[in-house]
């Protein structure tokens, strides 16, 4: 059964500095892995979709990036904003339509 | 162009009651999911139509709940005899195209809460 993890589950930081979330997941059988953002009390918007036979994706200041066969996938923000902060979430696509992990937490302190 | 619907945007009602939740689909897309996020976890996965059928139910909790597309657009999921535990924010998405194919473009979700 597929599983996914994000690490980590909270983070704060100050206005305009660069950060890197984490998504795991632990079968690599996967059609595409897709980043999305979830504002309080609001439904998801999606960020970017890689494809299993790409490496990245970019989309203004988000970059995120897949290795499938270790399982993992980064999403880089540059130059962080306080309308960045939000949930992001990590999902998978493989024999399950998406699988979720719980979110990171992001909170961008002006 | 709109983007996926749903209604009611909150659902309040007492266990053991049925509730019917509805989902409009961005236009032309052929896929449509339905997932269960409670709080603080991020969305399970439901059922999965293409077209009017349905691809894999395999999400379903128990046969309390029960998911119908009969004109391959819009959707209703069914819950009957409702438990308090079946509270939690139920959302929709759509793509245009299948699984493995595309992205999902979700709705704002409806929640529901069972007293």
């Amino acid at each position: 059964k597929q599983e996914v993890t994000q690490i980590p589950a909270a983070l704060s930081v100050p206005e305009g500095e660069n950060l890197v979330l984490n998504c795991s997941f632990t079968d690599s059988a996967i059609y595409n892995l897709q980043w999305f953002r979830q504002d309080p009390g609001k439904g998801l918007t999606s960020l970017l979709l890689i494809q299993s036979s790409q490496r990245e994706q970019t989309s203004g200041r988000l970059n995120a990036s897949l290795d499938k066969s270790s399982g993992r996938s980064t999403l880089y923000i540059a130059a962080s904003q306080p309308g960045d902060s939000a949930t992001y979430l990590c999902a998978v696509e493989g024999n399950t339509p998406l699988v979720f992990g719980k979110g990171t937490r992001l909170s961008v302190i002006a | 162009g709109a983007g996926v619907s749903q209604t009611p945007s909150n659902k309040v009602t007492e266990k053991g009651k049925y509730v019917e939740l509805r989902c409009d689909p961005i236009s032309g897309h052929t896929a449509l999911y339905w997932y269960r996020q409670s709080l603080g976890q991020g969305p399970e996965f439901l059922i999965y139509f293409q077209g009017t059928g349905a691809a894999d139910d395999s999400g379903l909790p128990n046969d309390r709940f029960f998911a119908v597309r009969p004109e391959g657009s819009v959707s209703t999921l069914k819950i009957q005899r409702t438990e308090r535990g079946d509270s939690a924010v139920y959302l929709c998405a759509s793509s245009l195209t299948g699984t493995g194919t595309g992205e999902q473009f979700f709705g704002p979700g409806t929640r529901l809460t069972v007293l």
